[in-house]
């Protein structure tokens, strides 16, 4: 079965900091891996997503991820962050020739950008 | 192009009662999906539609059906609601490309059962 592990619940950076949301997943055939963003009372946006091709992917709002085979990892970056950055962020995966293509969410992790 | 929307709001139902979400994809989009949302439980699957057809299903229980129309337009209905169905319901779009495709998400509706 597929799984999605967030390890941290809350990530405290300081503004202009670089930031790291981590993420590890477990398939059995080969993964599509997404990060999306939540605002408050909102929907989740979609910031990145791997499928193929260069490990390293850049997304939206200058966030970017690498995708780690060997490590099962799909980390989330930004080199320099904002107050706005403040959220929750979703680490999603598909399976894809593993038989199930239901996406599975980790439970996210809030991210608290202070001043 | 207009985003995903999502119909009502906000509802407030009793236990026992049955409520019908509806959701409306972007345009062109043929794949829609919902998903429940719950502090506990976290964003946990429903069901995915494709040109009217239920392509995945996740672990809920019958009470949870969902169906799709013509015009890719979605309903999920819960009937006999219980206390633990309040949740955020998340219904998602992206068009017809596969598996890889992005889901662009609506802002949800929020059902409180009493």
């Amino acid at each position: 079965a597929q799984s999605v592990a967030q390890p941290e619940d809350q990530v405290n950076v300081a503004e202009g900091n670089p930031l790291t949301v981590k993420c590890t997943y477990s398939v059995s055939g080969n993964p599509y891996l997404f990060w999306y963003v939540q605002y408050p009372n909102r929907g989740l946006q979609f910031l990145l997503k791997y499928i193929t091709g260069d490990n390293l992917v850049k997304g939206s709002y200058g966030f970017e991820a690498e995708f780690n085979k060997s490590q099962t990892s799909f980390h989330l970056k930004k080199p320099s962050a904002l107050v706005s950055d403040s959220a929750l962020y979703f680490c999603a995966v598909r399976d894809v020739g593993g038989g199930s293509y239901i996406p599975t969410f980790g439970r996210g992790t809030s991210l608290i950008v202070h001043p | 192009k207009a985003g995903v929307t999502q119909t009502p709001r906000y509802l407030i139902k009793t236990r026992g009662q049955q409520v019908t979400l509806s959701c409306s994809p972007i345009s062109g989009h043929r794949s829609v999906s919902w998903y429940q949302q719950t502090p506990g439980q976290g964003l946990q699957f429903l069901f995915e539609y494709f040109s009217e057809t239920q392509r995945n299903k996740g672990n809920f229980p019958g009470r949870f059906s969902g169906r799709q129309f013509s015009n890719s337009r979605s309903e999920m209905n819960v009937s006999t609601l219980e206390l633990g169905d309040s949740a955020l319901y998340l219904c998602a779009s992206s068009s017809p490309q596969g598996y890889q495709e992005t889901q662009y998400f609506g802002p949800g509706t929020r059902l409180l059962v009493l």
